[in-house]
């Protein structure tokens, strides 16, 4: 059972170019997430979805695209990197049902680096 | 939107003392984190709590429901420790997840 696997850890990118960076889940959670950590801070949603199709922006949308086509995978997009988009990024996902919550699952983080 | 209050910010503890975070919330919920993330590291679920009290080696986690207010202990505390510690709460909405800013530990040996 891997739980939630983000790839790649690290990545460096010029200015204007784009990326993907990927997350899939192995514990058919219906929820998933996608963040980003600025050092000394805390966690900005992104973008959630709450099953395969559904999509929607959280706080800090814009540069960033996302699809969600099964369960398993919820990969997010840059477009046109910036310099503000250097971060840390997790990926985590949990399942929230009637009678039943699972443990919220982090990814292991991408540390993307844009210059 | 959930209200999410950690106490404290930052906590410098010698090794082996008793360590209290709290977290209090504004809003009902139906579960809360405790996350533990260490300094460049990945961001790992230490408890999941919707009522009373659960116990992992050290680590003791507690939620009051109607206070609307869960605390982490740590016993006989140990340099290793030392990492920031987030409450997350969770409503029944699908954007309903909120982390407190986390609570900034360090244990001195």
């Amino acid at each position: 059972n891997a739980g939630v696997t983000q790839t790649p850890k690290f990545r460096i990118l010029k200015i204007g170019q784009s990326m993907t960076l990927q997350c899939t889940q192995d514990m058919n959670h219906n929820y998933m997430y996608w963040y980003r950590q600025d050092p000394g801070m805390g966690l900005k949603l992104i973008y959630y979805s709450v099953g395969a199709g559904i999509t929607d922006k959280g706080e800090v949308p814009n540069g960033y695209n996302v699809s969600r086509s099964t369960t398993e995978d919820f990969p997010l997009r840059l477009e046109l990197a910036a310099p503000s988009q250097t971060s840390v990024y997790f990926c985590a996902s949990y399942s929230l049902g009637t009678g039943y919550n699972s443990p919220l699952h982090f990814g292991n983080g991408t540390r993307l680096t844009v210059t | 939107k959930n209200e999410v209050e950690q106490s404290p910010q930052n906590l410098t503890a010698q090794e082996g003392e008793f360590i209290t975070i709290n977290c209090s919330y504004s809003v009902g919920i139906s579960a809360l984190h405790w996350l533990q993330q260490h300094p460049g590291g990945g961001i790992v679920s230490l408890f999941m709590l919707s009522s009373g009290k659960k116990k992992h080696g050290r680590l003791i986690a507690t939620i009051n429901i109607q206070e609307k207010h869960s605390s982490l202990h740590i016993t006989a505390s140990h340099p290793r420790d030392s990492a920031v510690y987030i409450c997350a709460v969770i409503e029944g909405g699908a954007d309903g997840l909120t982390f407190g800013k986390g609570t900034h530990l360090i244990i001195q040996p």
